[in-house]
């Protein structure tokens, strides 16, 4: 079945270092991909998105290219900020007959400053 | 534009008692809304899929009698936990999706449920 597979966490980084985390997914047909994430007590965000093969989704200087050879979809940014430190979540969206999304299992990010 | 409220925030309740969460879309109309649950550090697992003026599709695991949806209007879903129990302590999270963009789902802050 489909499903989102993340790099597990936490990731500890400095203010300014560079931020890749991992997603992979396995999927039947074409899925949108996402990342979301959540800031402690709150609920998700979208962070971004794209919905085919090779596009960029992009938002707050982060990063994610959606990679059908590699069925990934990593989230990078160039220099991260203390204000990042969240739970990020990577996720499917495809269609049965109506839309229904699959998570990963979050990946927590520490920034310290 | 695209807010999603959830209320209550926050909920602790005694065993055996019910509780209602309502969800509601506060600037767009949601033909359809899910609920999550979400343990600590863990992903969400989806509940249940509404459908405004229909009966709720549960996920498979998912009791229908204890977990009650309710999709009356297109801009609120209520779940009422029904003779909760300490097990079902538990982060509820609902997103709604708007009918002209029905890829995209916006959430709700999250309902956190303590049952004693």
């Amino acid at each position: 079945g489909d499903s989102v597979t993340q790099m597990e966490g936490p990731v500890t980084l400095s203010e300014e270092a560079f931020l890749t985390i991992n997603c992979t997914y396995t999927a039947t047909g074409y899925p949108s991909l996402f990342w979301y994430v959540q800031y402690p007590g709150e609920g998700l965000q979208l962070l971004l998105k794209a919905t085919k093969a090779d596009d960029k989704g992009s938002n707050k200087g982060f990063e994610a290219t959606y990679r059908k050879e590699t069925t990934s979809f990593h989230l990078e940014k160039g220099s991260v900020q203390v204000s990042d430190s969240a739970v990020y979540f990577c996720a499917l969206l495809f269609n049965t007959g109506g839309f229904k999304t699959i998570f990963g299992a979050g990946t927590r990010l520490f920034v310290k400053a | 534009g695209a807010v999603v409220s959830q209320h209550p925030s926050w909920v602790i309740c005694k065993s055996g008692t019910s509780v209602k969460i309502e969800c509601r879309s506060l600037d767009f109309q949601a033909t359809t809304m899910f609920w999550y649950r979400q343990f600590p550090k863990q992903s969400l697992m989806l509940m249940a899929t509404s459908n405004e003026g229909s009966k709720a599709t549960y996920e498979q695991g998912v009791e229908k009698d204890k977990f009650l949806i309710n999709h009356a209007s297109l801009t609120l879903s209520t779940l009422t936990v029904t003779s909760a129990h300490p097990e079902d302590s538990s982060f509820y999270n609902c997103s709604a999706e708007r009918a002209e963009a029905a890829d995209t789902q916006y959430f709700g802050p999250g309902t956190r449920l303590t049952v004693l």
